[in-house]
């Protein structure tokens, strides 16, 4: 699996856009660039993921650059309960034994 | 989530005392995974199953053995626990479905295990 780069802490104003990126410079043809985010002690949960296209749904949305070599995670509305670690991770999605290679990533920090 | 429970959530034990979590599932997925997460390492995968008697081994296996006779159980002992064991051990289930309708992981809650 491609590696991915994410910067390891973000502010973010309450009711603002959290804007959270990832570059996968090395990513395949064939890998997908998915999120995952984990609350403070509780297991990480699946975002959102994505090919080439730019993904939405009801927690956020997925902005992939046209070479694929870089991504944007946005919570349109953060909140409080947003604050968490957000992992960016590439891999193949036709084999569930892949395994998911956890980064740093990001720690979000929401603030009032 | 409701589909994959770890069990127990807590738990203290003595150094060279065998130890066992368990991660149940619900949602007849395939494959399982056992990781455990520190400070400064982030999750780190232990072991994996992709059916029933069918494991292998993870980056950070040593220490630990892991049994499958059941799609929904998977069991991860640790033969004679030490501190450096001491961790917050997640399971994760996945299933395989192709393309775009892989959604990776679902994560059980975790266990916190304290070896001392």
């Amino acid at each position: 699996d491609a590696k991915t780069t994410q910067p390891p802490s973000m502010d973010c104003a309450e009711g603002r856009a959290a804007n959270l990126p990832c570059n996968h410079s090395t990513i395949s043809g064939n890998e997908y660039v998915y999120w995952y985010r984990q609350i403070h002690s509780q297991g990480p949960q699946y975002i959102i993921h994505g090919l080439k296209n730019n993904e939405t749904n009801e927690m956020a949305s997925l902005i992939i650059t046209e070479d694929r070599k870089s991504s944007t995670l946005i919570l349109p509305h953060a909140t409080l309960r947003d604050t968490a670690v957000y992992y960016c991770i590439v891999r193949v999605a036709n084999n569930a034994g892949n395994m998911l290679t956890f980064g740093g990533g990001t720690r979000l920090m929401v603030k009032p | 989530d409701a589909g994959i429970t770890q069990s127990p959530r807590h738990k203290v034990t003595e150094t060279g005392t065998p130890v066992t979590l368990r991660c149940h599932q619900t949602e007849n997925h395939r494959y399982m995974y056992w990781y455990r997460q520190d400070p400064g390492h982030g999750l780190r995968l232990i072991h994996y199953s992709y059916g029933v008697k069918d494991t292998d081994k993870g980056e950070v296996s040593d220490g630990y053995s892991v049994s499958r006779s059941k799609t929904e159980d998977f069991l991860l002992t640790l033969e004679s626990a030490t501190s450096s064991q001491t961790s917050v051990y997640f399971c994760a289930i996945s299933e395989n479905r192709q393309g775009p309708a892989n959604y990776g992981y679902t994560f059980g809650s975790g266990t916190r295990l304290t070896v001392v």
